[in-house]
């Protein structure tokens, strides 16, 4: 089946811990996107990319950092350097052609300890 | 920069009725996209119905559908017989060619 796959799906970090959370698609789509989401809100963009070896800074990128090697995959690491990183972290991927309607895996729960 | 407003945090609705969802936004694109997500206690974002800008026809999805009023900015979401699995967040959302920008999210409860 084709979607998106994030994981872990619970992430607890420790003050000064820098954490990888995972992002995988075989949508066979060319941009790929991470966003945030805490209690109450809507989803903020913290880093996209429209193709491999490619990525733009979002609305909230400071103390996040990615990468994107293969078309299929965009982790997103965490650093010690982002001082409220408690949320909930959404990944999503679209076409790069019409309408780019995102879809999206099922989420990632990081928690400081 | 986009903004989407949604002004109302929650909205219930009995089974079987109908209910509408605002949503308003500010732009000063002429080419964009507007979206509604359905975010289930699971949390998982679920498209519910897209709308292309330049497309004057109302978008239509089975029991969902949308009134767009590109003057007036406004892109509202009607939900027809009403089911309990409807219970659940809705976001407006606005897209570019390169990024999507959200509304704080509706929640909406359905009641017997």
């Amino acid at each position: 089946d084709g979607g998106i796959t994030q994981s872990p799906k619970y992430l607890f970090r420790k003050e000064g811990q820098n954490v990888t959370l995972s992002c995988e698609q075989n949508l066979n789509h060319d941009a790929m996107y991470w966003y945030r989401q805490d209690p109450g809100q809507g989803l903020r963009l913290i880093y996209y990319s429209q193709i491999v070896n490619d990525f733009q800074k979002g609305d909230i990128a400071e103390g996040y950092s990615v990468s994107r090697e293969k078309k299929e995959s965009f982790p997103l690491t965490v650093t010690s350097a982002q001082k409220n990183p408690t949320a909930f972290y959404l990944c999503a991927s679209s076409t790069d052609r019409g309408p780019k309607t995102q879809y999206f895996g099922p989420g990632t729960r990081l928690l400081v300890l | 920069a986009q903004t989407v407003t949604q002004s109302q945090p929650e909205m219930s609705v009995q089974e079987a009725e109908t209910v509408t969802l605002s949503c308003t936004y500010d732009t000063s694109e002429s080419d964009y996209y507007l979206f509604w997500y359905k975010q289930p206690p699971s949390r998982q974002m679920i498209l519910v119905i897209r709308q292309e800008a330049y497309k004057q026809q109302n978008a239509t999805e089975n029991r969902f559908s949308v009134n767009f009023q590109k003057a007036a900015k406004s892109f509202s979401l009607k939900i027809s017989d009403s089911q309990l699995g409807d219970a659940a967040m809705y976001f407006c959302a606005f897209g570019t060619a390169s990024k999507l920008t959200f509304g704080t999210g509706t929640r909406l409860q359905v009641t017997l």
